[in-house]
């Protein structure tokens, strides 16, 4: 596809369960982010990937939010043992090599996670 | 990373222009300052991006000052479309840019 694809769209799952959420960047971009929004505010940074390493983590907010981008191109965030305060949009970017931005990083649709 | 205010909400009408201004006191010399836009239910969008003086593109324009401390976002005759939130961010232009997103400005344009 031409953009940036995140599935699912939707996921539902109980307190205490395990979820992936996969991100699909625009192909040949090698700079990839998560970020992930609640109702009425802007998007939190999670981590950032250049390639398959992620260069940034610091946004990750405990030990349960985990993610891989094991060939430089999809990428997968994992979160174990979910909470209720986990419930959120997660957004995901890619923009083109070096992270460079000039023209803006490009976002998917998101994945609304709602833990119950 | 240098901290970005908006106002929260803006109003405007349809066919009139809106200017959103974006304080950012301790931006850094390399620093370039960058807008999005997002709609209900989407990421965000990439509108315009400027380092100093004026940008403009199809969309929008942007103006930035001598001093760089503010910049302000210049949407021409606006419609019920661009009704959005808005974000003002600042950082690198090439390299790796963490792209800090503050609460942005939620524009309401009436008929």
């Amino acid at each position: 596809g031409a953009g940036v694809s995140q599935t699912p769209s939707n996921k539902v799952t109980e307190k205490g369960k395990y979820v992936e959420l996969r991100c699909d960047p625009i192909s040949g971009h090698t700079a990839l982010y998560w970020y992930r929004q609640s109702l009425g505010q802007g998007p939190e940074f999670l981590i950032y990937f250049q390639g398959t390493g992620a260069a940034d983590d610091s946004g990750l907010p405990n030990d349960r939010f985990f993610a891989v981008r094991p060939e430089g191109s999809v990428s997968t965030l994992k979160i174990q043992r979910t909470e209720r305060g986990d419930s959120a949009v997660y957004l995901c970017a890619s923009s083109p090599g070096g992270g460079d931005t000039t023209r803006g990083a490009f976002f998917g649709q998101g994945t609304r996670l709602t833990v119950v | 990373l240098a901290k970005t205010t908006q106002p929260i909400s803006m109003d405007s009408y349809e066919g009139q222009e809106v200017n959103i201004t974006c304080s950012h006191n301790n931006i850094a010399t390399n620093d370039y300052i960058t807008w999005y836009q997002q709609f209900p239910s989407q990421g965000p969008r990439f509108i315009i991006q400027g380092y100093k003086t004026k940008v403009t593109n199809e969309v929008a324009s942007l103006f930035i000052p001598a001093d760089r401390k503010s910049s302000t976002l210049s949407l021409p005759r606006v419609s019920l479309s661009d009704t959005a939130v808005y974000y003002c961010l600042v950082g690198l232009s090439g390299g790796y840019n963490k792209l800090i997103f503050g609460a942005g400005t939620r524009l309401a344009v009436h008929p």
